[in-house]
């Protein structure tokens, strides 16, 4: 049960885009299209921000997208604003035995 | 208004007992995907376990045989029975509804802390 390995931190100026990576492998990411991902803000709950590699649920901004190709998957935040400074983590569905794997989150810095 | 409120968390010690509570509001947790999640001090996230609305049951394999998830559908509540508690079992806990179609967490309480220390 490996966790999905993403880089530890990501930062931008306001108004820019910052892309965050998952990798896993064929038996998580790449197998399914059941890729999320969640903001945490410190001391908080993680909220779902995109779900099934690129939804996303109501109330969530635009600005916010995902994709993926093969073993990885993708966060784009565009239009960089202060409120989007948080961690981020993607998870997957990994099938009947693991079936849940996380990210191991990905600090984003607005500059 | 979907909520969920865990309780139940507490200083115990290694080799200790614990049962955390999630309590449910606006939705039924008997006809849901129930999970418990828990992120060490400076960690990120780690699956724990998962109750299917079936009654099915899962576990990660570090807390398998120890952790145990049940549900009181007549307090619309989760539970996360954990025996035999280790120092690296210590987190914040949290519950969330799965949409398990899209096998996503939707909804998440906002944690309990558990520390496991002599």
């Amino acid at each position: 049960q490996s966790a999905l390995t993403q880089p530890p931190s990501a930062s931008g100026s306001p108004g820019q885009s910052v892309t965050i990576s998952c990798t896993g492998s064929s038996s998580d990411v790449g197998g399914y299209n059941l890729v999320s991902w969640y903001q945490q803000h410190p001391g908080k709950a993680p909220k779902l921000m995109i779900y099934e590699v690129t939804k996303r649920p109501s109330g969530v901004p635009d600005r916010f997208s995902g994709s993926k190709s093969g073993n990885t998957a993708s966060l784009t935040v565009s239009g960089l604003q202060a409120e989007d400074e948080a961690d981020y983590y993607c998870s997957s569905y990994a099938g009947s035995n693991t079936l849940w794997v996380f990210g191991t989150g990905t600090k984003v810095t607005v500059l | 208004e979907v909520q969920l409120v865990e309780s139940g968390g507490d200083l115990v010690q290694p080799g200790g007992s614990l049962r955390l509570s999630c309590a449910a509001s606006g939705f039924t947790v008997s006809t849901n995907y129930m999970s418990w999640v828990r992120q060490a001090p400076g960690k990120g996230l780690e699956w724990v376990s998962v109750l299917y609305n079936g009654g099915n049951t899962y576990y990660a394999d570090s807390v398998k045989g120890r952790f145990t998830i049940s549900r009181d559908n007549s307090k619309n509540t989760l539970y996360l029975q954990m025996n035999s508690l280790r120092a690296e079992d210590t987190a914040v806990y949290y519950c969330a509804r799965i949409r398990f179609l899209q096998w996503t967490g939707d909804y998440w309480g906002q944690g309990t802390l558990v520390t496991v220390s002599s």
